[in-house]
């Protein structure tokens, strides 16, 4: 069976801490791994997408990295306003329409 | 670029009443869209596949004829939830799917039967 497990469920940062979330999959075969920010009542934000292991993306204090059984975000010295929940999806190979197959979450809070 | 609105932010409605949400995509076309649902402090959970102009393709468990889903157009998917019940109450989010294959989100819809 296909799954996506993220861990830590929480994770509490003082500013300027730096550590990683991690995303594990079981998956038939992979076609593409997602990260999204999501805030309180609101839709997920779109931040990146790795396609083969290996590859790595950065956007300010966020780097995403992808092995063949995992993948790693990676936040250094974070900020109050990088409090979020962080999630996770993989998009398998065959799969019809893109569909996503989401994880828990991290709940991120990062603490002045 | 890449934003998807939804509209309404809120609703709230009475049990038995019927509840339009549209969502759409503003400055990209897509002719998939995905309808999630999602629980306090849960993630999302797939409902149904949206394409346009053919019959949404719905999870299993998700009930095709109180969920009704329209995509008439490469930017406009509606969700209908007919005869709401309070146990219908949530948070509802749509997302779009670039030619990029990448799915982006609509800010949801907090649904609240009484």
């Amino acid at each position: 069976e296909d799954q996506v497990t993220q861990s830590p469920e929480a994770l509490r940062l003082q500013e300027g801490e730096s550590s990683s979330l991690n995303c594990s999959y079981t998956v038939s075969g992979l076609r593409g791994l997602f990260w999204y920010r999501q805030d309180p009542g609101k839709g997920p934000e779109f931040l990146f997408t790795l396609y083969s292991a290996g590859e790595e993306k950065e956007k300010e204090r966020l780097k995403a990295t992808l092995t063949k059984k995992e993948s790693f975000l990676h936040i250094t010295a974070p900020k109050p306003e990088d409090s979020a929940t962080y999630l996770c999806a993989v998009q398998l190979r065959g799969t019809s329409y893109g569909k996503l197959t989401f994880g828990q979450g991290t709940i991120l809070t990062v603490h002045p | 670029g890449a934003v998807v609105s939804q509209h309404p932010s809120r609703v709230i409605c009475k049990s038995g009443t019927s509840v339009k949400i549209e969502c759409r995509s503003l400055d990209f076309q897509a002719t998939t869209m995905f309808w999630y649902r999602q629980f306090p402090k849960q993630s999302l959970m797939l409902m149904a596949t949206s394409n346009e102009g053919s019959k949404a393709t719905y999870e299993q468990g998700v009930e095709k004829d109180k969920f009704l889903i329209n995509h008439a157009s490469l930017t406009l998917s509606t969700l209908t939830v007919t005869s709401a019940h309070p146990e219908d109450s949530s948070f509802y989010i749509c997302s779009a799917r670039s030619l990029q294959e990448t799915q982006y989100f609509g800010p949801g819809t907090r649904l609240l039967v009484l």
